[in-house]
């Protein structure tokens, strides 16, 4: 199952709302994750289930989407949320991730 | 506390092997399965492989099969990646990730070794 991210880099201002896409060549059902990686650290989780926060992950954080088309919101980017971001399907095998999304001021 | 510490990365020559180290705690090891993935410089994720709790259950990516063996040692909560005929493209930074209680469980991946840098050059 192949993952497409968009954009591959999105600029934004602190404060302001971004949206990531993420999209299936097959369907996922809502087996779909969003990671978030800041250089030098290992990938964290954030969202599971398509739209679940993972445990201790800040509300501003919110997924949507089922099937093949997925997103990722941020409602008010904090500088802490500048890193690159991933979304991966554990519907099928093997496990695949998209080439992710670079958040940068 | 869930920790997966990492060790054996380092350089390697092509055609030559090398084995991976992940050691466990935090959580009753033998019963949950684990996972390896990697991520080559500025790259990014690729997944390895799956090994069930009991280690009678494995699976790899297609590219990667014949190469590269998980496995575990439940005595002594270590997971494994042995990799051979190693080429400049399996540079990366390897991940250990623990699993769900069966392999083929369809779970995200909640908790990560902090990876270990393999260069293969010469």
């Amino acid at each position: 199952t192949v993952m497409t991210q968009s954009p591959a880099t999105l600029s934004v201002s602190p404060g302001e709302r971004a949206s990531l896409s993420c999209r299936a060549s097959q369907s996922v059902s809502s087996n779909l994750a969003w990671y978030q990686q800041k250089p030098g650290q290992a990938p964290r989780l954030l969202i599971y289930g398509a739209s679940t926060r993972a445990t201790g992950i800040p509300a501003r954080f919110s997924g949507s989407g089922s099937g093949t088309e997925f997103t990722l919101t941020i409602s008010s980017l904090q500088s802490e949320d500048f890193a690159v971001y991933y979304c991966q399907q554990y519907n099928n095998w093997p496990r695949t991730f998209g080439q992710g999304t670079k958040m940068e001021i | 506390e869930v920790q997966l510490v990492q060790s054996g990365g380092g350089l390697v020559q092509p055609g030559g092997s090398l084995r991976l180290s992940c050691s466990a705690s935090g959580f009753t090891f033998s019963s949950y399965a684990m996972h390896w993935v990697r991520q080559a410089p500025g790259r990014g994720l690729e997944y390895i492989s799956v090994i069930s709790s009991n280690g009678g259950t494995t699976y790899y990516a297609d590219l990667l099969k014949g190469r590269f063996t998980i496995s575990r040692d439940n005595s002594k909560n270590t997971l494994y990646l042995e990799m051979s005929s190693l080429r400049p493209e399996d540079t990366a930074v390897y991940y250990c990730v623990k699993g769900g209680n069966t392999a083929m469980v369809n779970l995200p991946f909640d908790y990560w070794g902090q990876g270990t840098l393999v260069t293969v050059s010469s």
